[in-house]
């Protein structure tokens, strides 16, 4: 098993563009999550799904979307890029059931936007 | 306020010791309690979870929870520098995860 990828693994973006982090788990977990991780805030909840074609808001939404069509791939869309979404942003799985909350997490794509 | 509020350290202890990491919480609600371990420049992984309060005891890892205070800590014992790394605590209400800040150790050989 792969687990958990992320692409791509760095990214520049300038204000303004719009681009997808790819995620995509081979663990057949319901649930999905972006958090982004910046210094002095650690790790806030952007998006999550809880199965394919199921998603929420986390605790810092605003910005981005997300979409579930399949159980592997949950992708997370920068609309219009702005140097306060500079960070790292890391996507995790888990199941629903059972040892629900052992989140898998990614290696994460370090973001900047000049 | 935040949800969960976690002391930044950084904390530096020599090889052996015993460490003690804390956060607190401010919603009763919450029903879950995890430590995740993150090595520089990777993705968190899971170190323990519990849901109830009192000790839970994995190797040298020990998970405390006391509910009536909203205060949860993570001991280790015989601290060794492959433990140098962030330490969060995470908290979960229904599919909601907040995490603290993180704490930041050093193990010094």
């Amino acid at each position: 098993n792969a687990g958990v990828t992320q692409t791509p693994k760095f990214q520049v973006l300038k204000t303004g563009q719009s681009m997808t982090l790819q995620c995509a788990q081979d663990m057949n977990h319901e649930y999905m999550s972006w958090y982004r991780q910046d210094p002095g805030m650690g790790l806030r909840l952007i998006h999550y799904s809880v199965g394919a074609g199921i998603t929420d808001q986390g605790e810092v939404p605003n910005g981005y979307n997300v979409s579930r069509s399949t159980t592997e791939d949950f992708p997370l869309r920068l609309l219009s890029a702005a140097p306060s979404q500079t960070s790292v942003y890391f996507c995790a799985s888990s199941r629903t059931s059972g040892g629900a909350y052992e989140q898998y997490f990614g290696p994460g794509t370090r973001l900047t936007v000049t | 306020q935040k949800e969960v509020e976690q002391d930044p350290g950084p904390l530096s202890v020599p090889e052996g010791a015993i460490v003690s990491l804390n956060c607190t919480y401010s919603n009763s609600a919450f029903q879950y309690f995890m430590w995740y371990r993150q090595y520089s420049r990777k993705g968190p992984e899971l170190l323990m979870y519990t849901y109830s309060s009192g000790n839970k005891e994995d190797g040298r890892f020990t998970a405390q929870v006391d509910k009536s205070s909203k205060y949860i800590s993570l001991f280790i014992r015989d601290s060794q520098p492959s433990d140098s790394a962030t330490y969060l605590c995470a908290i979960v209400t229904g599919n909601q995860f907040y995490f603290g800040t993180g704490t930041s150790l050093t193990v010094i050989p």
